[in-house]
């Protein structure tokens, strides 16, 4: 069974720094593309990025809003997905979900963490 | 404002059919076979029930369908029952990007 756990949400001030992190399990993390997705309160899914698997050379792609801010990146040998995020802002406030992604679709996901960008 | 434009809300009764609309441009949805829907129930992640347009995850009953034509997607969900009264997104993919739609609310009267 495939699992995706998010963690590293919270609360930070405007401007501030975050790393969120997503562990995998029951899939070969090393040959998995995967994505995030935030979900601000009330509103739609908003793609954030993603990655390609190691042996697909691992680049990444963001959403255009976001790339100047927000990095993607991985560590086959801890399956964990990672996301680092600067320079937040309060529309960033959102929970962000850790997604496997193949072209264009999600199929599977975490439950998801909350991160709140307030003074 | 979304990429791809979906109806806000839509309802049926148990049993019924309902087909909700998502439309995009020729540079994501008319583009690629890649569109994929989401039902999403209140306070939980989003599951996929549809992708590569038409194709259903294993376990996803085939009162789940959908289409394409042009710029424009379609889910259909046939024999209405009251657990799929939920938020519905599509998404495409887009080249380097993904798009969704801004969802719609199923309401099962």
């Amino acid at each position: 069974e495939v699992q995706l756990v998010e963690s590293g949400g919270g609360l930070v001030q405007p401007g501030g720094s975050l790393r969120l992190s997503c562990a995998a399990s029951g899939l070969t993390f090393s040959n998995t593309w995967l994505s995030w997705v935030r979900q601000a309160p009330g509103k739609g899914l908003e793609w954030v990025g993603r990655i390609y698997s190691t042996p697909d050379g691992g680049a990444t792609d963001y959403a255009a809003p976001l790339k100047d801010r927000f990095t993607i990146s991985r560590d086959d040998s801890k399956s964990t997905l990672y996301l680092q995020m600067n320079s937040l802002k309060t529309e960033d406030t959102a929970v962000y979900y850790c997604t496997t992604y193949i072209y264009g679709y999600m199929a599977y996901w975490g439950q998801g963490t909350l991160v709140t960008v307030s003074s | 404002q979304s990429a791809l434009t979906q109806p806000p809300s839509a309802s049926g009764s148990p049993g019924q059919s309902v087909t909700i609309s998502c439309t995009g441009t020729s540079s994501d949805v008319g583009g690629y076979n890649y569109v994929s829907w989401y039902q999403q129930h209140p306070g939980k992640a989003p599951k996929l029930i549809i992708y590569e347009v038409s194709k259903r995850p294993s376990g996803v009953p085939d009162r789940f369908s959908g289409s394409k034509s042009g710029n424009t997607a379609s889910l259909t969900v046939s024999g209405l029952q009251a657990e799929d009264e939920a938020d519905y997104y599509c998404s495409s993919y887009a080249g380097n990007k993904v798009v969704f739609g801004g969802g719609t609310k199923l309401t099962v009267l």
